[in-house]
């Protein structure tokens, strides 16, 4: 098993940017979760999928983060405009739906907004 | 508003010590518990998760338990490594599939 694949790894870039955060889920998970963490405000969930249909993205800082999952396999997080406020580590995660199945980690992508 | 508390936020202990992480919990109305690890630059792997309905849960070397009615949990570390050195995070999901993370606990065994 693969385990959940995220990409870029590391992103840098300027203010203004467009950034695009990709994510593979594991296969057969129903439940996909974007989360940010830095070391002011730790983790915290931005957006969750439940069978590719977001449930509550009430996490989500404000309009210019959107969330898509065109399908069971892959899910972008975007932020447009970027800025600098925007630097953290993004992680996605994945699980099965509503059971106590753990949720597995990606290894995060480290966005830098100079 | 689920919050979720760790203490201590750090810790340093010699290797061979048995240490115990708390977490503690404002909303008991919880689906369950999970203990993470994070290394530096990686993701959580999970360590251990206890339903709302167990009391608490073991694998090798460490042991979680669950005092939901009190808010608390403990993960428990016997014979520590220098291998262990690493955050803890606790986190709580509620029944609508929302996780609550507390900051962590950063451990540090010595050998």
């Amino acid at each position: 098993d693969a385990g959940v694949i995220q990409s870029p790894r590391h992103e840098v870039t300027e203010m203004g940017q467009e950034v695009t955060l990709r994510c593979k889920p594991i296969s057969g998970h129903n439940s996909l979760f974007w989360y940010r963490q830095t070391m002011m405000r730790g983790l915290e969930l931005l957006i969750y999928f439940n069978n590719n249909v977001p449930i509550d993205d009430s996490g989500m800082p404000e309009d210019r983060f959107s969330a898509k999952m065109p399908n069971a396999s892959f899910s972008t997080l975007k932020i447009q405009p970027s800025e600098p406020r925007d630097s953290a580590v993004y992680f996605c995660a994945s699980s099965p739906t509503h059971s106590n199945q753990p949720q597995h980690f990606g290894d995060g992508t480290r966005l830098s907004i100079l | 508003k689920q919050e979720v508390t760790q203490i201590p936020a750090a810790l340093s202990v010699p290797e061979g010590e048995n240490l115990v992480l708390n977490c503690s919990f404002t909303d008991s109305a919880i689906y369950n518990l999970q203990w993470f690890r994070q290394d530096p630059g990686k993701g959580l792997t999970s360590l251990l998760l206890i339903q709302s309905s167990q009391r608490e849960q073991t694998s090798g070397r460490l042991n979680a338990s669950l005092d939901k009615s009190s808010g608390r949990s403990t993960l428990y570390i016997a014979a520590s490594q220098p291998g262990d050195s690493a955050t803890y995070l606790c986190a709580v999901k509620d029944n609508n599939n929302d996780m609550r993370f507390g900051a962590g606990t950063r451990l540090t065994v010595k050998p």
